[in-house]
């Protein structure tokens, strides 16, 4: 089983749609990362989180470490919003920048 | 500043060329990091310096040689390559963590093709 796991692997919306994107984990972590990557591109760190909620412009992030489960939400979704979105867990117990990366979720919005 | 630039975007080199990959932070961060991304797969943890002292090497081939001058730069020094070296490479920086994980903030990466 795979330490993290996100879902759904692809999504496809209409310009204006609001979007999930949730991730699940069976390991202890210290903190969750959601990461934004553009094709060919770097990387772009959207939230860290180790309890809660965050919230910057249309991007909202939440955690619960009870059920071990994180959700990205995009609201009112544009079609630059399209990227793979990656869930990182930091690990208790891992070694400094060995993140445990998620598959990726690829969003596509239309116009 | 809230950036980290790495140079040069795109490389291609042969396979008996020597190049370097440059990363540069003004953040004040003292951790650094190499990571390598093939296509469609997450990134992998190459190697990690904190306040400019090597602490994590993952068992990366020696024809991959970090470098870190001083507190604001990171180089891959690139000698003897193999095409399946072709990848991204990514820089990151973040603040020294205690036991709780820093912000990583990530470069563009760097293109590589080896011919």
């Amino acid at each position: 089983k795979n330490e993290v796991e996100q879902s759904p692997q692809n999504l496809t919306a209409q310009e204006g749609e609001f979007i999930t994107i949730n991730c699940s984990y069976s390991v202890g972590i210290s903190a969750l990362h959601w990461l934004q990557q553009h094709p060919g591109g770097g990387i772009v760190s959207l939230f860290m989180l180790s309890s809660g909620k965050k919230k910057h412009g249309r991007l909202i992030a939440t955690i619960n470490i009870q059920e071990k489960h994180s959700s990205l939400h995009i609201t009112a979704s544009h079609p630059r919003d399209s990227a793979v979105y990656i869930c990182a867990l930091s690990n208790y117990g891992g070694s400094q920048g060995n993140l445990i990366f998620g598959k990726g979720t690829k969003l596509s919005v239309k116009p | 500043d809230t950036e980290v630039t790495q140079t040069p975007k795109h490389l291609v080199m042969g396979m008996t060329n020597k190049k370097s990959l440059k990363c540069e932070q003004h953040m004040g961060h003292r951790a650094m990091y190499w990571y390598k991304q093939k296509a469609k797969k997450p990134p992998e943890l190459m190697f990690v310096y904190s306040y400019e002292k090597l602490s994590i090497n993952e068992s990366v081939p020696s024809r991959f040689s970090p470098e870190c001058p001083n507190s604001s730069l990171l180089n891959l020094h690139l000698h003897a390559l193999q095409p399946e070296d072709s990848a991204l490479y990514l820089c990151a920086s973040s603040h020294l963590p205690g036991r709780v994980a820093g912000e990583l903030f990530f470069g563009e990466g760097s293109r590589l093709t080896v011919l």
